[in-house]
């Protein structure tokens, strides 16, 4: 399995409301990210999990709760968003080679959550 | 940090004519630079990648170089066809210092429209 998945595909919302966002992969990485991407613009990094911990948080604002259960696993809990908070929120996966000098990881994309909140 | 500047924004180009994207950075300590085409609506992929050990990397109708010196790394793709039509996104990374994750930083895009 050579893939990320991400569910929902799409997703409305209102201000008060709290949901979540899934992020799926089998292919053994040990990094997954989540990016926020506005229409015409490019992905911007939120968070970095690195075996399983919380390695970058992009000052982002506590509405955005991220966790990653387990090694295939990543969430982004959402709570009392904006509406500018309206975006794509894709996620990625690369390996994560500890204790090796100098990698370079493709990072593995999925399609992306269509937020919109109201 | 990192910084990414892109150019052009917009470049249309006749069907079987070459295209021409650039890119600068800033952090002479980055040495992954991939490349990513994202159609509309869809996830970004990656086309190419170059490491900072390497000066010209091609695949097929894609090429990519980098001058390390200058800070410049450029793709370029020959006989576009129209389904070359995407945003094209570069990208410089480093390891992430507390563990080997990597942090990419974007460039602003460029929307390539190949015209049949």
């Amino acid at each position: 399995d050579t893939e990320v998945t991400q569910t929902p595909k799409h997703l409305v919302m209102g201000m008060t409301n709290k949901k979540s966002l899934k992020c799926e992969q089998h292919m053994g990485h040990r990094a997954m990210y989540w990016y926020k991407q506005k229409a015409k613009k490019p992905p911007e990094l939120m968070f970095v999990y690195s075996y399983e911990k919380l390695s970058i948080n992009e000052s982002v604002p506590s509405r955005f709760s991220p966790e990653c259960p387990n090694s295939s696993l990543l969430n982004l809990h959402l709570h009392a968003l904006q509406p500018e908070d309206s975006a794509l929120y894709l996620c990625a996966s690369s390996q994560a080679l500890f204790g090796l000098g100098t990698t370079y990881n493709e990072q593995f994309f999925g399609p992306g959550t269509r937020l919109t909140v109201l | 940090g990192e910084n990414v500047e892109q150019h052009p924004s917009t470049l249309s180009v006749q069907e079987g004519d070459s295209a021409v994207i650039k890119c600068t950075y800033s952090d002479s300590a980055s040495n992954y630079f991939p490349w990513y085409k994202q159609e509309l609506g869809k996830r970004p992929q990656l086309i190419i990648d170059i490491r900072s050990n390497v000066g010209e990397k091609k695949d097929q109708r894609i090429a990519v170089t980098l001058n390390k010196t200058a800070k410049h790394f450029s793709l370029h793709i020959t006989e576009t066809q129209p389904e070359d039509s995407a945003v094209y996104f570069c990208a410089a990374s480093n390891p992430i210092s507390s563990g080997s994750a990597r942090q990419l930083t974007f460039g602003s895009g460029t929307q390539l429209t190949v015209l049949p």
